[in-house]
């Protein structure tokens, strides 16, 4: 069955720092992968996603992720933290029929100054 | 374009009683999916329709339903509430049903339930 574990709850990066957020998935076969941020109140924003071809897909906000097939994994990666991406994070796998999402618990954001 | 709507925001209701709650989704998308957000179970897909008619399902009790008007506009209904049916609903939309490089689906804010 398809699964999604994001193994960190909660990270506290300084701002200005380097982000990255652990997602990996369980799926037979090439995944669709998806990451999502939430901030409070509001809905889930598609941050960036991964169909095919190049491994490295860059996103919205300076964002981008590297899908590893060797190692079921697609990190989430920022160079430079703002305090505005304070939020939590979701990694998706989604099959290849249907429009289903298979969320991980997600990742908790807090940014110190 | 006016995104992803959901009404009511907040809503609270007593166990044994039904809701329904509303999405209007993006002008032009024909596929509505709903999703189920706890601080437990984190997301879980509960349905998806697309141009009326159920196209896909998650594993959760038949006491939740849906449905989808020619206008794309979907309501999902829970009848004889739990407790544990306390959470947020999202709804997303997109033009069409599937997922693909050029078919995003674009979330609402939510309707926040809470069951006493």
């Amino acid at each position: 069955a398809q699964s999604v574990t994001q193994p960190d709850i909660h990270i506290t990066v300084s701002e200005g720092a380097s982000l990255e957020l652990r997602c990996n998935y369980s799926y037979g076969a090439t995944p669709y992968l998806f990451w999502y941020v939430q901030s409070p109140g509001q809905g889930l924003q598609l941050l960036l996603k991964y169909f095919s071809g190049d491994t490295l897909v860059q996103g919205i906000k300076g964002f981008e992720a590297e899908f590893k097939r060797s190692q079921s994994s697609f990190n989430l990666r920022k160079p430079s933290v703002h305090w505005s991406d304070a939020a939590e994070y979701f990694c998706a796998v989604g099959a290849q029929a249907g429009t289903a999402l298979i969320f991980g618990k997600g990742t908790t954001l807090s940014v110190s100054s | 374009k006016a995104g992803v709507t959901q009404t009511p925001r907040y809503l609270i209701k007593t166990r044994g009683q039904q809701v329904t709650l509303s999405c209007s989704p993006i002008s032009g998308h024909r596929s509505v999916s709903w999703y189920q957000q706890t601080p437990g179970q984190g997301l879980q897909f509960l349905f998806e329709y697309f141009s009326e008619t159920q196209r896909n399902k998650g594993n959760f009790p038949g006491r939740f339903s849906g449905r989808q008007f020619s206008n794309s506009r979907s309501e999902m209904n829970v009848s004889t509430l739990e407790l544990g049916d306390s959470a947020l609903y999202l709804c997303a939309s997109s033009v069409r049903g599937g997922l693909s490089s050029y078919n995003e689906q674009f979330f609402g804010p939510g309707t926040r339930l809470t069951v006493l």
